[in-house]
Protein backbone atom coordinates (compact mmCIF):
# COMPACT_ATOMS: atom_id res chain seq x y z
CA UNK A 1 0.00 0.00 0.00
CA UNK A 2 0.85 3.59 -0.69
CA UNK A 3 2.20 5.68 2.56
CA UNK A 4 1.61 9.01 4.22
CA UNK A 5 2.57 11.69 1.43
CA UNK A 6 3.07 14.93 2.29
CA UNK A 7 3.84 17.97 -0.24
CA UNK A 8 5.72 19.96 -0.32
CA UNK A 9 9.24 18.49 0.98
CA UNK A 10 10.87 21.68 1.08
CA UNK A 11 9.36 25.10 1.31
CA UNK A 12 11.10 28.32 2.01
CA UNK A 13 8.65 31.61 2.41
CA UNK A 14 9.35 35.15 3.75
CA UNK A 15 7.36 36.35 7.04
CA UNK A 16 4.34 37.23 6.36
CA UNK A 17 3.46 35.11 3.40
CA UNK A 18 1.21 32.06 3.60
CA UNK A 19 1.88 28.32 2.75
CA UNK A 20 -0.33 25.25 2.37
CA UNK A 21 0.97 22.01 3.33
CA UNK A 22 -0.91 18.55 2.12
CA UNK A 23 -0.94 15.35 3.13
CA UNK A 24 -2.55 12.18 1.83
CA UNK A 25 -3.37 9.33 4.48
CA UNK A 26 -2.94 6.15 3.87
CA UNK A 27 -6.18 4.95 1.85
CA UNK A 28 -9.15 3.59 4.33
CA UNK A 29 -7.29 5.96 7.40
CA UNK A 30 -9.88 7.62 9.05
CA UNK A 31 -7.81 8.98 11.43
CA UNK A 32 -5.35 11.81 10.61
CA UNK A 33 -2.97 14.11 12.24
CA UNK A 34 -0.55 16.89 12.22
CA UNK A 35 2.43 16.94 14.18
CA UNK A 36 5.54 19.60 13.98
CA UNK A 37 9.17 19.62 15.15
CA UNK A 38 10.82 22.63 15.56
CA UNK A 39 14.60 22.56 15.54
CA UNK A 40 16.51 21.24 18.71
CA UNK A 41 12.79 20.16 20.19
CA UNK A 42 10.90 17.21 20.43
CA UNK A 43 8.01 16.37 17.55
CA UNK A 44 4.79 18.07 19.15
CA UNK A 45 1.06 17.28 18.87
CA UNK A 46 -1.02 19.85 16.31
CA UNK A 47 -4.33 18.54 15.37
CA UNK A 48 -6.36 15.13 14.79
CA UNK A 49 -9.02 14.54 12.19
CA UNK A 50 -11.70 11.16 12.16
CA UNK A 51 -12.54 11.51 8.58
CA UNK A 52 -13.58 15.20 8.02
CA UNK A 53 -14.20 16.18 11.55
CA UNK A 54 -11.48 17.60 14.41
CA UNK A 55 -11.21 15.31 17.16
CA UNK A 56 -8.24 17.39 19.08
CA UNK A 57 -6.75 20.71 18.11
CA UNK A 58 -5.58 21.57 21.27
CA UNK A 59 -1.99 21.39 19.89
CA UNK A 60 -2.47 24.40 17.07
CA UNK A 61 -0.39 27.22 17.88
CA UNK A 62 -2.41 30.03 16.89
CA UNK A 63 -5.20 31.23 14.67
CA UNK A 64 -2.80 31.61 12.06
CA UNK A 65 -2.76 28.26 11.52
CA UNK A 66 -5.80 26.29 9.78
CA UNK A 67 -6.23 22.76 8.94
CA UNK A 68 -8.51 21.39 6.56
CA UNK A 69 -10.22 18.06 5.41
CA UNK A 70 -12.67 18.30 3.45
CA UNK A 71 -14.36 14.80 2.41
CA UNK A 72 -12.45 13.17 5.24
CA UNK A 73 -9.70 11.51 2.54
CA UNK A 74 -6.02 14.62 2.16
CA UNK A 75 -5.72 17.38 4.78
CA UNK A 76 -4.22 20.73 4.52
CA UNK A 77 -2.45 23.17 7.09
CA UNK A 78 -2.26 26.63 6.13
CA UNK A 79 0.08 28.99 7.47
CA UNK A 80 -1.15 32.58 6.81
CA UNK A 81 0.57 35.02 7.71
CA UNK A 82 4.21 32.87 8.51
CA UNK A 83 5.96 33.89 11.44
CA UNK A 84 9.67 33.22 11.66
CA UNK A 85 9.01 30.77 14.74
CA UNK A 86 6.93 28.65 12.66
CA UNK A 87 10.11 27.70 10.83
CA UNK A 88 10.47 23.40 11.29
CA UNK A 89 9.44 20.10 9.74
CA UNK A 90 5.31 19.29 9.70
CA UNK A 91 4.75 15.85 10.21
CA UNK A 92 1.39 14.16 8.81
CA UNK A 93 0.59 10.48 10.22
CA UNK A 94 -2.44 8.66 9.62
CA UNK A 95 -3.67 5.39 11.10
CA UNK A 96 -6.93 3.32 10.64
CA UNK A 97 -9.90 3.35 13.41
CA UNK A 98 -11.11 0.67 15.46
CA UNK A 99 -7.45 -0.76 15.55
CA UNK A 100 -7.07 0.12 19.28
CA UNK A 101 -3.27 1.54 19.75
CA UNK A 102 -2.68 0.99 16.28
CA UNK A 103 0.75 3.01 15.36
CA UNK A 104 0.91 5.83 13.36
CA UNK A 105 2.18 5.86 9.90
CA UNK A 106 3.98 9.30 9.40
CA UNK A 107 5.11 10.78 6.11
CA UNK A 108 8.42 11.84 5.44
CA UNK A 109 7.45 16.04 6.51
CA UNK A 110 7.31 19.49 4.80
CA UNK A 111 10.20 21.43 6.24
CA UNK A 112 8.94 24.91 6.12
CA UNK A 113 11.58 27.71 6.31
CA UNK A 114 10.27 30.91 6.96
CA UNK A 115 12.86 33.82 6.48
CA UNK B 1 0.44 16.85 31.08
CA UNK B 2 3.39 14.60 29.46
CA UNK B 3 6.96 14.83 30.51
CA UNK B 4 9.42 12.09 28.26
CA UNK B 5 12.82 11.67 28.63
CA UNK B 6 15.72 10.07 26.96
CA UNK B 7 19.46 10.73 26.36
CA UNK B 8 20.30 13.31 23.31
CA UNK B 9 22.89 11.33 21.81
CA UNK B 10 24.55 7.87 22.14
CA UNK B 11 27.73 6.11 20.35
CA UNK B 12 27.76 2.36 20.15
CA UNK B 13 30.29 -0.22 17.95
CA UNK B 14 29.23 -1.90 15.30
CA UNK B 15 28.16 -5.45 16.33
CA UNK B 16 27.57 -4.78 19.91
CA UNK B 17 24.45 -3.99 21.82
CA UNK B 18 23.53 -1.13 22.85
CA UNK B 19 20.27 0.14 25.05
CA UNK B 20 18.39 3.89 24.41
CA UNK B 21 16.03 4.64 28.20
CA UNK B 22 13.22 6.72 28.09
CA UNK B 23 11.44 8.11 31.14
CA UNK B 24 8.24 9.19 31.04
CA UNK B 25 5.49 11.22 33.59
CA UNK B 26 2.27 11.00 31.71
CA UNK B 27 -1.53 11.04 34.03
CA UNK B 28 -3.30 8.64 31.76
CA UNK B 29 -0.42 6.13 29.93
CA UNK B 30 -2.48 4.22 27.31
CA UNK B 31 0.63 2.57 25.71
CA UNK B 32 4.51 3.78 24.87
CA UNK B 33 5.87 3.33 21.17
CA UNK B 34 9.13 3.40 20.19
CA UNK B 35 10.15 5.01 16.68
CA UNK B 36 13.03 4.74 14.59
CA UNK B 37 13.76 8.25 12.17
CA UNK B 38 16.88 8.43 9.24
CA UNK B 39 17.84 11.91 9.15
CA UNK B 40 14.67 13.43 6.61
CA UNK B 41 12.88 10.76 6.47
CA UNK B 42 9.45 10.00 8.34
CA UNK B 43 9.33 7.85 11.71
CA UNK B 44 8.98 4.47 11.26
CA UNK B 45 7.56 2.32 14.07
CA UNK B 46 9.54 -0.21 15.91
CA UNK B 47 7.33 -1.74 18.78
CA UNK B 48 4.84 -0.96 21.49
CA UNK B 49 4.24 -1.76 24.74
CA UNK B 50 1.32 -1.27 27.01
CA UNK B 51 1.71 -4.14 29.58
CA UNK B 52 4.54 -4.99 31.44
CA UNK B 53 7.79 -6.71 30.18
CA UNK B 54 9.71 -7.22 27.12
CA UNK B 55 8.62 -7.43 23.52
CA UNK B 56 11.08 -9.20 20.89
CA UNK B 57 10.98 -8.36 16.96
CA UNK B 58 13.93 -9.07 15.90
CA UNK B 59 17.18 -7.62 16.66
CA UNK B 60 14.99 -5.05 18.72
CA UNK B 61 13.48 -5.59 22.25
CA UNK B 62 12.05 -2.97 24.18
CA UNK B 63 10.91 -3.35 27.65
CA UNK B 64 8.14 -1.25 30.08
CA UNK B 65 8.11 -0.99 33.47
CA UNK B 66 4.68 0.85 34.20
CA UNK B 67 5.18 1.32 37.72
CA UNK B 68 8.54 2.98 37.47
CA UNK B 69 7.24 4.98 34.17
CA UNK B 70 10.07 3.66 32.39
CA UNK B 71 11.17 1.71 29.23
CA UNK B 72 14.36 1.25 27.60
CA UNK B 73 15.01 0.10 23.55
CA UNK B 74 17.33 -2.61 23.18
CA UNK B 75 19.03 -3.20 19.81
CA UNK B 76 21.58 -6.38 19.61
CA UNK B 77 23.87 -7.34 16.93
CA UNK B 78 24.09 -3.92 15.51
CA UNK B 79 24.72 -2.67 11.84
CA UNK B 80 25.97 0.66 10.65
CA UNK B 81 21.95 1.07 9.23
CA UNK B 82 21.13 1.29 12.80
CA UNK B 83 22.47 4.81 12.95
CA UNK B 84 19.43 6.92 12.85
CA UNK B 85 17.08 8.84 15.92
CA UNK B 86 15.12 6.77 18.32
CA UNK B 87 11.81 8.10 19.56
CA UNK B 88 10.16 7.09 22.04
CA UNK B 89 6.48 8.65 22.35
CA UNK B 90 3.76 8.25 24.92
CA UNK B 91 0.14 7.37 24.48
CA UNK B 92 -2.55 9.58 27.74
CA UNK B 93 -5.40 9.21 27.24
CA UNK B 94 -6.29 12.08 29.18
CA UNK B 95 -4.38 13.93 26.00
CA UNK B 96 -7.15 12.36 24.09
CA UNK B 97 -4.77 9.82 23.56
CA UNK B 98 -2.37 11.40 21.51
CA UNK B 99 1.10 10.31 21.04
CA UNK B 100 3.48 12.43 22.74
CA UNK B 101 7.42 12.37 21.96
CA UNK B 102 10.53 13.07 23.74
CA UNK B 103 13.19 14.82 21.85
CA UNK B 104 14.58 11.28 20.58
CA UNK B 105 17.99 9.70 20.71
CA UNK B 106 20.52 10.14 18.24
CA UNK B 107 22.35 7.09 17.82
CA UNK B 108 25.36 6.42 15.71
CA UNK B 109 27.42 3.39 15.15
CA UNK B 110 30.88 3.66 14.36
CA UNK B 111 33.49 0.55 12.64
Amino acid sequence: EAGVTQFPSHSVIEKGQTVTLRCDPISGHDNLYWYRRVMGKEIKFLLHFVKESKQDESGMPNNRFLAERTGGTYSTLKVQPAELEDSGVYFCASRPSGTGNSPLHFGNGTRLTVT
Amino acid sequence: GQNIDQPTEMTATEGAIVQINCTYQTSGFNGLFWYQQHAGEAPTFLSYNVLDGLEEKGRFSSFLSRSKGYSYLLLKELQMKDSASYLCAVRDRTGANNLFFGTGTRLTVIP
